[in-house]
């Protein structure tokens, strides 16, 4: 039982390129999350799933795309890779039980030059 | 919009000290508030979950309690070693229980 994966854990894009983030759970929880945290800061939420098939905007959704096909798997994409958008981020999984709390990835750290 | 609030920003202490971190946010209509710990260049781990419904939950030693009324957690840590030394982050689940929001963290050094 893994968790969350994501990969890659580290990535240099040029201004300009796209990129896929990946994200995998093996938990079957329905919901899952991109965060990202820029130096110094919490976390901002830029898309969220509550099932396959469904997803929503959050804070900070300019210049991102998601898409669920699946429970396991919840793909970020940056389409014109912007040096605003050197960050970490975060994907995140949780059950739809009250009683249990988030599970995060260990990250990927995207600089964009 | 719910906001969350974390102080102090950073926290320097002595080992051995107890300590406590404080997190504050404005819509108290919250399902959950979960405590993280973040390592340098690592991801977050969960340390402690409440339920709206509780007071209290305890791990080791750490505490954390939650008031929902007055929009306030505390993170009680109890003989503060080097190795707790890491930002500690606050986030509270709305009521769908579909997003967290986070506060900005509390930097905490503990030094031998």
């Amino acid at each position: 039982n893994a968790g969350v994966t994501q990969t890659p854990k580290f990535r240099i894009l040029k201004i300009g390129q796209s990129m896929t983030l990946q994200c995998a759970q093996d938990m079957n929880h329905n919901y899952m999350y991109w965060y990202r945290q820029d130096p110094g800061m919490g976390l901002k939420l830029i898309y969220y799933s509550v099932g396959a098939g469904i997803t929503d905007k959050g804070e900070v959704p300019n210049g991102y795309n998601v898409s669920r096909s699946t429970t396991e798997d919840f793909p970020l994409r940056l389409e014109l890779a912007a040096p605003s958008q050197t960050s970490v981020y975060f994907c995140a999984a949780k059950t739809g039980s009250r009683g249990y709390g988030y599970t995060f990835g260990s990250g990927t750290r995207l600089t964009v030059v | 919009k719910q906001e969350v609030t974390q102080i102090p920003a950073a926290l320097s202490v002595p080992e051995g000290e107890n300590l406590v971190l404080n997190c504050s946010f404005t819509d108290s209509a919250i399902y959950n508030l979960q405590w993280f710990r973040q390592d340098p260049g690592k991801g977050l781990t969960s340390l402690l979950l409440i339920q709206s419904s509780q007071r209290e939950q305890t791990s080791g030693r750490l505490n954390a309690s939650l008031d929902k009324s007055s929009g306030r957690s505390t993170l009680y840590i109890a003989a503060s070693q080097p190795g707790d030394s890491a930002t500690y982050l606050c986030a509270v689940i709305e009521t769908s229980g579909s997003r967290l929001t986070f506060g900005e963290g509390t930097q905490l050094t503990v030094n031998p």
